[in-house]
C-alpha cells in the first residue's frame, strides 16, 4: 500500500466539483510541497500544481490545490468530460529520501 | 519545446541487463537533474532516482527497492541521461519514465515537470 493515500475513484456530473484528498504523513505532506498529476491512459503523466498551489502555464484556474497539515487536495470545479483521468498527489519524503506517490484516483464525468 | 524521449526498453530475463536512455532537447541539458520514475501495468507511480547536474555535484540517488541493482548517469555532451538495470527481477517490468528535474531540494522544492512519453520494460523468462 501506498505511504500516501487517495480514495481510487470520484465522479461527478459535467459542472460539478470534484475534490479528490491525499493523506500523507509528517515525514512528507507535512513538511514538504505537495504537486498533482494527471494522466490519461497510455501517456505520460502531466504536471497539474506544484508548490501546493501553484499552477503551471496552460492549466486552468477551474483546478486548485490546497494543503492543510498532513493532507492535501485538488478540486477540479466546472467538470467536463476531458477531466476523465488518473490523478496523483506526490511530494518528497523525509524519511524514505525519496518521492512518494499516492495511489492514484480515477476521476469519471457521469 | 522541451522534450524528453525514453528509449531501451523491451524484455529482458531476471538476472540480466538493460539500459534505457533519456535522449533530451529544447534545454540546457547540463543545468538540469533528471529523474526516473515507473509504473507497473495497472499501478500507480513509483520514484526510482535522480541524478544531479554537474554543478550540483552530479550524485545519483536511489529508490530502496531498485538500489544496487540500478545505476543512473548522464552525458551531457550528448543531452542524454542513462538508467542502467542489472539483476532484473520480473517486479521491475513497468513503463519508465524520465523527467526533468525532481532531484532533492529543501521543502521538496525542486520537482519533476516535464516527462517523456516512456518506455516499457517486460522482465520474464
Amino acid at each position: 500500500q501506498s505511504v500516501v493515500t487517495q480514495p481510487p475513484s470520484a465522479s461527478d456530473t459535467p459542472g460539478q466539483t470534484v475534490t479528490i484528498s491525499c493523506s500523507g504523513s509528517s515525514s512528507n505532506i507535512g513538511i514538504n510541497y505537495v504537486y498533482w498529476f494527471q494522466q490519461f491512459p497510455g501517456t505520460a503523466p502531466k504536471l497539474l500544481i506544484y508548490r501546493n498551489n501553484q499552477r503551471p502555464s496552460g492549466v486552468p484556474a477551474r483546478l486548485t490545490g490546497s494543503k492543510s497539515g498532513t493532507s492535501a487536495s485538488l478540486a477540479i470545479s466546472g467538470l467536463r468530460s476531458e477531466d476523465e483521468a488518473d490523478y496523483y498527489c506526490a511530494a518528497w519524503d523525509d524519511s524514505l529520501s525519496g518521492w512518494v506517490f499516492g495511489g492514484g484516483t480515477k476521476v469519471t464525468v457521469l | 519545446e522541451v522534450q524528453l524521449v525514453e528509449s531501451g526498453g523491451g524484455l529482458g530475463q531476471p538476472g540480466r541487463s538493460l539500459r534505457l536512455s533519456c535522449a533530451v532537447s529544447g534545454i540546457t541539458f547540463g543545468s538540469y537533474d533528471i529523474s526516473w520514475f515507473r509504473q507497473a501495468p495497472g499501478k500507480g507511480l513509483e520514484w526510482v532516482g535522480f541524478i544531479r547536474s554537474r554543478p550540483y555535484g552530479g550524485a545519483a540517488q536511489y529508490a530502496a527497492s531498485v538500489k544496487d541493482r540500478f545505476s543512473i548517469s548522464r552525458d551531457d555532451s550528448k543531452s542524454i541521461a542513462y538508467l542502467q538495470m542489472n539483476s532484473l527481477k520480473t517486479e521491475d517490468t513497468a513503463v519508465y519514465y524520465c523527467a526533468r528535474g525532481g532531484s532533492y531540494c529543501r521543502g521538496g522544492a525542486c520537482y519533476p515537470d516535464y516527462w517523456g512519453q516512456g518506455t516499457l520494460v517486460t522482465v520474464s523468462s
